[in-house]
């Protein structure tokens, strides 16, 4: 069964702290994987998408890393901010069109 | 308009009573996605239209959820006979081209509540 997995659950940081949140899947074949970022009562919102040749994005303070290879991935945050208190959520593409969702991290920065 | 939206953005309903949730796409993106979130947990998929064409619907969890795309651009998820296992969040997600190689922008959802 095609699955993504998500660790930890959730995490609780200081701001100015960095954190890695990762990503474990089983889709096959796959096509690519994105991470998504989804504030409390609202939708999820990209923030990189990676190809199976891609082993590295990165997106403002966020950089993403894949290793197609032992099917993990991970998403950095440098320099926590308040407002990357979020659920942080890995998905997978396969050769159809039918994204798969992790279940997320659930992100919380404090003062 | 700019992005996605769905209406309402809550609704709460009495058991064993129908709803009618709506997703106006961003105009021209052709893929539109139906996704249940439950508490805590990650979007999971009911449905999926290419323009008015629902090509996938086996996330749908029963027969008393039902999606339309008529004319290709809003589409409706209708619950009929709503259980308290309904109570979810429903997203909508549309696409410009293939889903597998572009991204999908999320609209905000709508929070069903059954009681």
């Amino acid at each position: 069964k095609n699955q993504v997995e998500q660790s930890p659950q959730s995490l609780i940081i200081l701001e100015g702290k960095n954190c890695t949140l990762q990503c474990n899947y089983t889709v096959s074949p796959f096509s690519n994987l994105r991470w998504y970022k989804q504030d409390t009562g609202r939708g999820p919102v990209s923030l990189t998408i990676m190809t199976f040749s891609e082993n590295t994005k990165s997106n403002g303070r966020y950089t993403a890393t894949l290793d197609a290879d032992t099917k993990q991935s991970s998403l950095h945050i440098t320099a926590s901010q308040l407002s990357d208190s979020a659920s942080y959520i890995c998905v997978v593409s396969g050769n159809t069109d039918k994204l798969i969702f992790g279940t997320g991290t659930r992100l919380q920065v404090f003062p | 308009g700019a992005g996605v939206s769905q209406s309402p953005r809550y609704k709460v309903a009495k058991r064993g009573q129908d709803v009618a949730l709506r997703c106006d796409p961003i105009s021209g993106h052709v893929s539109l996605f139906w996704y249940q979130q439950a508490l805590g947990q990650g979007p999971e998929f009911l449905t999926y239209f290419q323009n008015e064409a629902q090509l996938d619907k086996s996330g749908l969890p029963s027969d008393r959820f039902f999606a339309e795309r008529p004319e290709g651009s809003v589409s409706t998820l209708k619950i009929q006979r709503t259980q308290q296992e309904d109570s979810a969040v429903y997203l909508c997600a549309t696409v410009a081209g293939r889903a597998s190689y572009n991204e999908q922008f999320f609209g905000p959802g709508t929070r069903l509540t059954v009681l």
